[in-house]
């Protein structure tokens, strides 16, 4: 299998339960965020987007949260699936160049039945 | 589409050897990127291009070389491969400053 997240934090949910998975960003200038999943042997995949002129975002099953305050991202998962397994990284657009963005180490999410 | 391609999907070299790695997009992105991921570790950026014929230092260049060769491929190139330089490589496009979309990645072996 891919080891790609070995020693990574993990959360483990019932299938079914919501989950909610943290991010701390590091730049206060920073503008926009994004929710990558990357399953098992794959790239990673856009999940949700946010720019910092809002504090909330929701799409099919996910709500992204913005806290800038204490410089904080948050992802929840309604009703969490099998398929939800993954390694998920929130990632920063560099405010000193856009052109760039910073990725958190990420969280494995294990789904059980 | 096929969005974002990488060649080859796994590659096992000798310390020493050389090797390219290719990456193509067909989203007509101006930005590509190279990253490289390890076990317990995010997304580190080796090289970037912002736009066709510039290219760019990310967080880890040192043992790499790219070449932008037109708007749709970009390639990395190790020209003494190192065990240091296992890991999974990753190539993504974006239009600029938004979403990265990222290839399959190749899984790099070096003895």
């Amino acid at each position: 299998g891919e080891s790609v997240g070995l020693h990574l934090p993990t959360l483990s949910v019932q299938e079914g339960d919501n989950s909610i998975i943290n991010c701390a960003y590091s730049n206060s200038a920073s503008d926009y965020f994004i929710w990558y999943k990357q399953e098992s042997g794959k790239g990673p995949q856009f999940i949700i987007d946010i720019r910092s002129n809002m504090d909330k975002r929701q799409g099919q099953r996910v709500t992204v949260l913005l806290n800038k305050t204490v410089k904080h991202l948050s992802l929840q998962i309604a009703a969490t699936q099998p398929g939800d397994s993954a390694v998920y990284f929130c990632a920063e657009r560099a405010p000193y160049n856009t052109d760039k963005l910073i990725f958190g180490t990420g969280t494995r999410l294990q789904v059980f039945p | 589409n096929a969005g974002v391609t990488q060649t080859p999907k796994f590659q096992v070299l000798k310390t020493g050897q050389s090797m390219t790695l290719q990456c193509a997009q067909d989203m007509n992105h101006n930005s590509m990127y190279w990253y490289r991921q390890d076990p317990g570790m995010g997304l580190r950026l080796i090289y970037y291009s912002a736009s066709e014929g510039t290219t760019d230092k990310g967080e880890v260049p040192n043992g790499y070389n790219v070449s932008r060769l037109n708007k749709r491929e970009f390639s990395l190139r190790l020209e003494s491969a190192a065990p240091s330089q296992t890991s999974v490589y990753f190539c993504a496009s974006s239009v600029k400053s938004n979403e990265q979309f990222f290839g399959p990645g190749t899984r790099l072996t070096v003895l």
